[in-house]
């Protein structure tokens, strides 16, 4: 099993809707997670930082389940400029070491 | 505040010669990851480091390739008798502290894009 999982889509969406992606971490040690953003062929940039229970930034919202061992991200008024791939990463408690998911394709269409 | 800084930006290189990727980190931070991309696939970790120290080096492959951190200096990935199977995006990030709330960001470099002919 991976460490960190996401669906890789794409998931496709008009313009304006609201889109959620999860994702799941098997390491109950992992003490702090983010969401990065990656444009085709160029580096990730960080989006949000998830540290407690969750944040929001403006259109975006992410969300920490301890529990269950899931992130979530939710974009919500998708603009065209949102297409990217998202990617979950979660850092080891063990190590420091950052562990990156696949990521989750986002087509936003006009 | 300059950000991570890789160089080269772009690579090529023959089958069989050495390939050498820098990356400095971002002022302040004494973290260095090394990632590898392949063309339609995720982030494939490679290697952490702190100033003069391999924390975890567990997806390095395990012959051809080094990396270190030295005191002084970028963090140079160095790939031996290079193969075409090793032309990828190199990604290197950087974060000033390991395992602080708040001080565990990380910030990615633009990447070298190597490719071996």
């Amino acid at each position: 099993r991976k460490e960190v999982e996401q669906d890789p889509g794409p998931f496709n969406v008009p313009e304006g809707a609201t889109v959620a992606f999860n994702c799941t971490y098997s390491n109950s040690a992992s003490q702090s997670f983010f969401w990065y953003r990656q444009d085709c062929r160029k580096e990730p940039k960080l989006l949000m930082s998830v540290y407690s229970s969750g944040n929001e930034d403006g259109r975006f919202t992410a969300q920490l389940n301890r529990a269950s061992q899931y992130i979530s991200l939710l974009i919500r008024d998708s603009k065209l400029s949102d297409s990217a791939t998202y990617l979950c990463v979660a850092l080891s408690g063990n190590t420091g070491k950052l562990i990156f998911g696949q990521g989750t394709t986002l087509q936003v269409k006009p | 505040n300059a950000g991570v800084m890789q160089n080269p930006r772009h690579l090529v290189r023959r089958r069989g010669q050495e390939a050498r990727l820098r990356c400095s980190p971002m002022k302040g931070h004494s973290h260095v990851y090394w990632y590898r991309q392949l063309p339609e696939e995720g982030l494939k970790f490679m290697v952490y480091l702190q100033k003069e120290n391999i924390i975890d080096e567990s997806g390095m492959p395990k012959e051809r390739f080094s990396a270190e951190f030295p005191k002084e200096g970028p963090s140079i990935l160095r790939i031996q008798q290079v193969v075409r199977g090793d032309s990828a995006a190199y990604f290197c990030a950087s974060s000033p502290l390991s395992g602080t709330p708040g001080n565990t960001e990380a910030f990615f470099g633009q990447g070298t894009r190597l490719t071996v002919v």
